[in-house]
């Protein structure tokens, strides 16, 4: 079965510093991977997808991914931190390579920016 | 494009009641799933449906249940409340299930069961 681990509950750096969240996961198929972002009483909205092709993925707001096969991780960067960009942060895997329609999440990681 | 859109946004119910939740899909998408999240458990897989019917079920008991009407808009329902079902349940759609899973979300709806 597929699962994801988001390392750190929360995650908290400054204005204009490197913003790294990091994901690992477990699959026996060649994983769809995806980096969701929830901001407070809203749903979630698609940061990047990673499916097949170029490992290094780039997103909306300046984030990018990065997916290692060999150390089966999917960690999600920005070159400098915004305010805007305090909100919780999911990773996630598509179950059974892409047909099926349910997505494995992470547990989370809330991103705080100090000024 | 109008996105997914979910009502109510807010519910309050008490033990025992039953509740039907509402989801719109973006227009053109055939496939709508459902998911469950709460600050214990996460965010949890429930079901999805394309085309009138469910395609897979996450491990949810039975008193969970949903479907989709022909212009692909969707229910859920969740009968003899319990305390624990309080959680933020969350609509995603897209176009059809043959390719890979972006799935866009909608609002979700808040609900609390006293």
């Amino acid at each position: 079965a597929q699962s994801v681990t988001q390392l750190g509950s929360h995650v908290s750096v400054s204005e204009g510093a490197l913003v790294l969240l990091r994901c690992n996961y477990s699959s026996s198929v060649p994983p769809y991977l995806f980096w969701y972002v929830q901001y407070p009483n809203q749903g979630l909205q698609l940061l990047l997808k990673y499916t097949t092709g170029a490992t290094l993925v780039k997103g909306i707001n300046g984030f990018e991914a990065e997916f290692k096969k060999s150390e089966t991780s999917f960690h999600l960067t920005k070159p400098s931190a915004h305010m805007s960009d305090a909100a919780e942060y999911f990773c996630a895997v598509s179950e059974g390579g892409g047909s099926q329609g349910n997505l494995i999440f992470g547990k989370g990681t809330k991103l705080s920016v100090k000024p | 494009k109008a996105g997914v859109t979910q009502t109510p946004r807010y519910l309050i119910k008490t033990r025992g009641q039953q509740v039907t939740l509402s989801c719109s899909p973006i227009s053109g998408h055939r496939s709508v799933s459902w998911y469950q999240q709460t600050p214990g458990q996460g965010l949890q897989f429930l079901f999805e449906y394309f085309s009138e019917t469910q395609r897979n079920k996450g491990n949810f008991p039975g008193r969970f249940s949903g479907r989709q009407f022909s212009n692909s808009r969707s229910e859920m329902n969740v009968s003899t409340l319990e305390l624990g079902d309080s959680a933020l349940y969350l609509c995603a759609s897209r176009s059809i299930p043959l390719q890979y899973n972006e799935q866009f979300f909608g609002p979700g709806t808040r609900l609390t069961v006293l």
